[in-house]
């Protein structure tokens, strides 16, 4: 069985840090690229980051890019999103996901970490 | 970047009816595009990919149609767990991935 199991989220202050974690099993972790997407209260989907198999080729929305850094430790069966810089706007809950590769569809989705962003 | 519009916002069904909800792109996605279906507190779940192509699971009465830049998810009888937020979303021209802004079944 798949499982996608997201960790880490919590509430923060504007200008504040955290770090998710997404922990997979049940399929060919090193073999996938992976996905983060996220979702507002009340609001649809927003792609956040994509890490290729290997890890070394790393993708990040404009609204991220440059305070959120995705790495994978594919001994650990492992994605993470470190996030820095936290704003109100990135209150959201965090999605991890799994393609089969950069051109194909999003087939693993795990459950989510809600990440708030107040004072 | 890729824009993807969903119609309509709101689509009211009864059950054993069939719905037929729609998404366009802002430019040729070939036929690279998936639905999702999300129930409130859930996660996305894939349905169809490759615009046409069910995911595992997922019963017969889902079916995908379409390429270029105009695409349609169908349920031909729709069932109480049927009702759900549908997303599209296009995996050719990238980054970024996009998705639709979802459109709500509701049980009429």
């Amino acid at each position: 069985e798949v499982q996608l199991v997201e960790s880490g989220g919590g509430l923060v202050k504007p200008g504040g840090s955290l770090r998710l974690s997404c922990v997979a099993s049940g399929f060919t972790f090193n073999t996938y690229t992976m996905t983060w997407v996220r979702q507002a209260p009340g609001k649809g989907l927003e792609w956040v980051s994509s890490i290729r198999s290997s890890g070394f080729y790393i993708f990040y929305a404009d609204s991220v890019r440059g305070r959120f850094t995705t790495s994978r430790d594919n001994a650990k069966n492992a994605l993470y999103l470190q996030m820095h810089s936290l704003r109100a706007e990135d209150t959201a809950v965090y999605y991890c996901a799994g393609q089969k590769s950069d051109y194909d569809e999003m087939t693993f989705w795990g459950q989510g970490t809600v990440v708030t962003v107040s004072s | 970047e890729v824009v993807m519009t969903q119609s309509p916002a709101t689509l009211s069904v009864s059950p054993g009816e069939r719905a037929t909800l729609s998404c366009r792109a802002s430019q040729s996605v070939h036929s690279n595009l998936a639905w999702y279906q999300q129930k409130p507190g859930q996660a996305p779940r894939l349905l169809i990919y490759g615009a046409s192509t069910r995911a595992t699971d997922i019963p017969a009465r889902f079916s995908g149609f379409g390429s270029g830049t105009d695409f349609t998810l169908t349920i031909s009888s729709l069932q109480s767990e049927d009702f759900a937020v549908y997303y599209c979303q296009q995996y050719d021209i990238w980054p970024p991935y996009t998705f639709g802004q979802g459109t709500k079944l509701e049980i009429k």
